[in-house]
């Protein structure tokens, strides 16, 4: 069981240009979720799923767009990068909607110059 | 809307002092809360969690229990050590929703 795992680990983009953060879990989760952490401000919900073919904005979504084809994939797309996104990614997973613990992936870093 | 304050950092301690980091929330209804702690270099792990008044969540030697009238999560630890030098965050959830709202977090420093 690998758990939730994120590729990849670190990544320096220019501005303008556009990337694909993967994220993929092997538990069969139905719902899985993206937060970038930034200095002083935690950690905040930029898009979520609750299962394939269903998604939905958090708190931060502007600059972002997912997709939900498999249970098991839950893709990150920037797609023109800008300073602004500089930040640390985190995918998190978990079993169903409710008070059930959240599995967060190890993390990507993410600098755009 | 819902949101978590939780104690400034950072935090630096002895080796086998007691701990506490203050956690308060706002939302409307019952949520669940959480503590869940960040070691350097890895994503977050889920410490332990209240679902409901009263409740306590525990594990490894960490205490937190869930008081609605004062609305407050504090941890506790009553003899920390130097592997428990991490970031921790307090969070909450909507009863029935998933979409945790974290406090800012904050960075524990054990010295031996």
């Amino acid at each position: 069981n690998a758990g939730v795992t994120q590729t990849p680990k670190f990544q320096v983009l220019k501005t303008g240009q556009s990337m694909t953060l993967q994220c993929a879990q092997d538990m069969n989760h139905e719902y899985m979720s993206w937060y970038r952490q930034d200095p002083g401000m935690g950690l905040r919900l930029i898009h979520y799923s609750v299962g394939a073919g269903i998604t939905d904005q958090g708190e931060v979504p502007n600059g972002y767009n997912v997709s939900r084809s498999t249970t098991e994939d839950f893709p990150l797309r920037l797609l023109s990068a800008a300073p602004s996104q500089t930040s640390v990614y985190f995918c998190a997973s978990s079993y169903s909607p409710g008070q059930n613990e959240q599995y967060f992936g190890p993390g990507t870093r993410l600098t755009v110059t | 809307g819902d949101s978590v304050t939780q104690m400034e950092g950072p935090v630096t301690l002895s080796e086998e002092a007691f701990l506490t980091i203050n956690c308060t929330y706002t939302a409307t209804g019952y949520p669940s809360l959480f503590w869940y702690v960040q070691y350097p270099g890895e994503g977050l792990q889920l410490l332990l969690k209240a679902t409901k008044a009263d409740d306590k969540g525990s594990n490894k030697g960490f205490e937190a229990t869930y008081r609605k009238e004062t609305t407050s999560f504090h941890l506790e630890k009553g003899s920390v050590q130097v592997s428990d030098s991490a970031v921790y965050f307090c969070a909450l959830s909507p009863f029935g929703n998933e979409k945790l709202t974290f406090g800012t977090g904050t960075r524990l420093t054990i010295i031996p």
